[in-house]
């Protein structure tokens, strides 16, 4: 069935330091693919997209590449600050006649050292 | 603030009961969309509405139903509830039927089976 997995489960930087966060979809059909900042106990927020039809997008500190033939994709923050301490999520659309249904990895909890 | 509307926040209630949750869509947004979240299970797509018509459905148990008015807003119904339905549900919006587009998340119900 339709999958994403992602990795790491928790990642530990220094302050100032890059993250990157991996995840890998089973779906070849999706072509659409969220990444989703969480606050403990708050909503999760959406942070940056990219569509199957473009390999690269940023927006100021973060980035996230696609690579359609290997199924992965990738988050990646610079200069990393305390503030960006959260849980991470990457979702996938499901393909075909699916409508909006995303598909979430496990999560990636980052923790930025001042 | 997302733009999206979860009551309640909280809900405390027993095994074998029934609760309604309710969501209202961002101004514009035709389709609804219903996420659990446990600490083991991650977020996991329930179902989706569409202009008040079901688009598509993830692995929603039996005991759950949905709907959506034809003011836009929509309803979870929890029936029958077990201890393993405590959980985070969310609620989040789009403009349109697939999810190529972003999905806005609500602030949740934090539903707890005692």
């Amino acid at each position: 069935g339709e999958n994403v997995e992602q990795h790491p489960s928790t990642l530990s930087v220094q302050e100032g330091d890059s993250a990157v966060i991996k995840c890998t979809y089973s779906d070849s059909a999706s072509n659409y693919f969220p990444w989703y900042k969480q606050e403990l106990g708050k909503r999760p927020q959406l942070i940056i997209d990219i569509r199957s039809n473009v390999g690269e997008k940023k927006d100021q500190r973060i980035a996230v590449t696609l690579n359609k033939t290997a199924k992965h994709f990738s988050l990646h923050i610079t200069e990393t600050q305390p503030e960006d301490s959260a849980v991470y999520f990457c979702a996938a659309r499901g393909g075909g006649n699916q409508g909006g249904k995303l598909i979430f990895g496990q999560g990636t909890e980052l923790s930025v050292k001042p | 603030d997302s733009g999206v509307t979860q009551t309640p926040k909280h809900l405390i209630t027993a095994t074998g009961q029934r609760v309604t949750l309710r969501c209202s869509p961002r101004s514009g947004d035709l389709s609804v969309y219903w996420y659990q979240q446990s600490l083991d299970q991650g977020l996991q797509f329930l179902i989706q509405y569409y202009n008040g018509e079901e688009r598509a459905k993830g692995n929603i148990l039996e005991r759950f139903s949905a709907q959506q008015f034809p003011d836009l807003h929509s309803e979870l119904n929890l029936s029958s509830l077990e201890l393993g339905d405590s959980a985070l549900y969310f609620c989040a919006s789009s403009l349109g039927p697939y999810s190529n587009q972003p999905q806005h998340f609500g602030d949740g119900t934090r539903l707890s089976i005692l």
